[in-house]
């Protein structure tokens, strides 16, 4: 079963910085990988979408790339601002693309 | 925008209840699904459906069943609450058949079972 894993579990930056967030699965076998956002007592909102195929994708300051081989993702969110702090969350599809296999997600606080 | 509704933000139930989760999403998509959110546990998949009248099993689907008689509406049935079944319920859609249809999520449902 795929297993996802998301270190640290919290990290606190002054505004301005770029940060990496980082996320591991287990089988490279996966559909597709998606990171989210969840503010505290909401739901998820889906930030960025890379197909299996595709190595990376881009949406305004944010940045995901994916290595499928290592079995590794990463989210780089360039001069963060307060309003970046949330929890993160990325997700590995299955081959169906019927289940995400949610990690535990990063709380991200940026100080102002 | 895709919007993912779900019928109540807080829900108190007692144990033994029967308790019905109702998600609306108005976007027209294939897939719904139910996740529980829990403190170092992430998100589960309970239940989704890909279709009218289907559905499957996720990770944890006991003590749960679910109901789609529409496509734009999907509802999470617990038969028996108790208290383990305390959390936050998370239902999402998504389009079928494509790579590239993220999940969208409803806001949550935080459920307490006394």
């Amino acid at each position: 079963k795929q297993e996802v894993t998301q270190i640290p579990a919290a990290l606190s930056v002054p505004e301005g910085e770029n940060l990496v967030l980082n996320c591991s699965f287990t089988d490279s076998a996966i559909y597709n990988l998606q990171w989210f956002r969840q503010d505290p007592g909401k739901g998820l909102t889906s930030l960025l979408l890379i197909q299996s195929s595709q190595r990376e994708q881009t949406s305004g300051r944010l940045n995901a790339s994916l290595d499928k081989s290592s079995g590794r993702s990463t989210l780089y969110i360039a001069a963060s601002q307060p309003g970046d702090s949330a929890t993160y969350l990325c997700a590995a599809g299955d081959t169906g693309a019927n289940n995400l296999f949610f990690g535990t997600g990063t709380r991200l606080t940026v100080i102002p | 925008d895709v919007k993912v509704t779900q019928s109540s933000r807080y829900l108190v139930k007692r144990t033994g209840e029967k308790v019905f989760l109702e998600c609306v999403q108005d976007m027209d998509h294939e897939n719904m699904f139910w996740y529980r959110q829990d403190p170092g546990l992430g998100l589960r998949l309970i239940y989704f459906s890909y279709d009218v009248k289907m559905k499957e099993k996720g990770d944890i689907p006991e003590g749960y069943s679910v109901s789609r008689e529409k496509k734009e509406r999907f509802s999470l049935i617990l038969e028996s609450a108790s208290t383990n079944q305390t959390s936050m319920y998370l239902c999402a859609s998504s389009r079928r058949g494509t790579v590239n249809s993220p999940l969208h999520f409803g806001n949550g449902t935080r459920l307490t079972v006394t």
